[in-house]
């Protein structure tokens, strides 16, 4: 019964390759986002989406792909890795939209390695 | 640029005792001030949250203090326990956009 899910949970890759991190949740929630962890644990917003659709779009470089099939699956989809690019990434949601107080959900987190 | 700076980084208590993270903000805007409470290989979760039209809030052991006129605000965790030890953010959101902006994180650990 798992809220949030996200897969694989580790990933380790080579530089140059392209890969993608799933995202389900099951709370029936309208918004889900992506954030990044960096080494040092700071959390930084990547994408919001809000019933499919992309309502926020941090400073991210193109590279970056969300893609969100449905209201309760956001995917991220990563082209030409980079070494920069290792952290964790969360996908989180919550149940109204992101301009109305509501708590965010994560998931368990996707440890990206790129060596 | 950020937004809301965190202390201490790091934080070591005894069990029974308090432990206190700060955190100060400089964006006036900010009206909504969640906690989140992450364990190690674990996504943060909401521990507590407070909205600046009260100084304070209490749940358990979990007490946020607020003061608007200082833009500041804090987490007390009382007789701390093994089981909090974990990394603690703070955040602060406001109306526009409540998708909230975290601290850099307190890793406490609290020994037995």
């Amino acid at each position: 019964d798992t809220a949030v899910s996200q897969t694989p949970k580790y990933l380790v890759t080579q530089m140059g390759n392209d890969k993608s991190i799933k995202c389900e949740q099951n709370l029936g929630h309208d918004t889900m986002y992506w954030y990044k962890q960096d080494s040092k644990k700071f959390l930084k917003i990547m994408f919001s989406y809000n019933n499919k659709e992309l309502i926020i779009n941090e400073t991210v470089p193109n590279r970056f792909s969300p893609k969100s099939p449905d209201k309760a699956h956001l995917n991220l989809h990563i082209n030409s890795l980079e070494l920069g690019d290792s952290a964790v990434y969360f996908c989180a949601s919550s149940p109204l939209s992101p301009w109305a107080y509501n708590e965010q959900f994560f998931g368990p987190g996707t440890r990206l390695t790129v060596l | 640029q950020q937004q809301v700076k965190q202390s201490p980084q790091s934080l070591i208590v005894q069990k029974g005792g308090i432990s206190i993270i700060n955190c100060a903000y400089e964006n006036t805007a900010f009206d909504y001030f969640p906690w989140y409470q992450q364990f190690p290989g674990k996504g943060p979760a909401l521990l507590i949250a407070i909205r600046p039209d009260v100084s304070e809030k209490k749940e358990g052991r979990f007490t946020i203090s607020f003061n608007k006129s200082a833009k500041q605000f804090s987490l007390h965790i009382m007789d701390s326990q093994p089981g909090d030890s974990a990394t603690y953010f703070c955040a602060a959101s406001s109306g526009g956009s409540y998708i909230p902006t975290f601290g850099r994180g307190t890793s406490l650990i609290v020994h037995p």
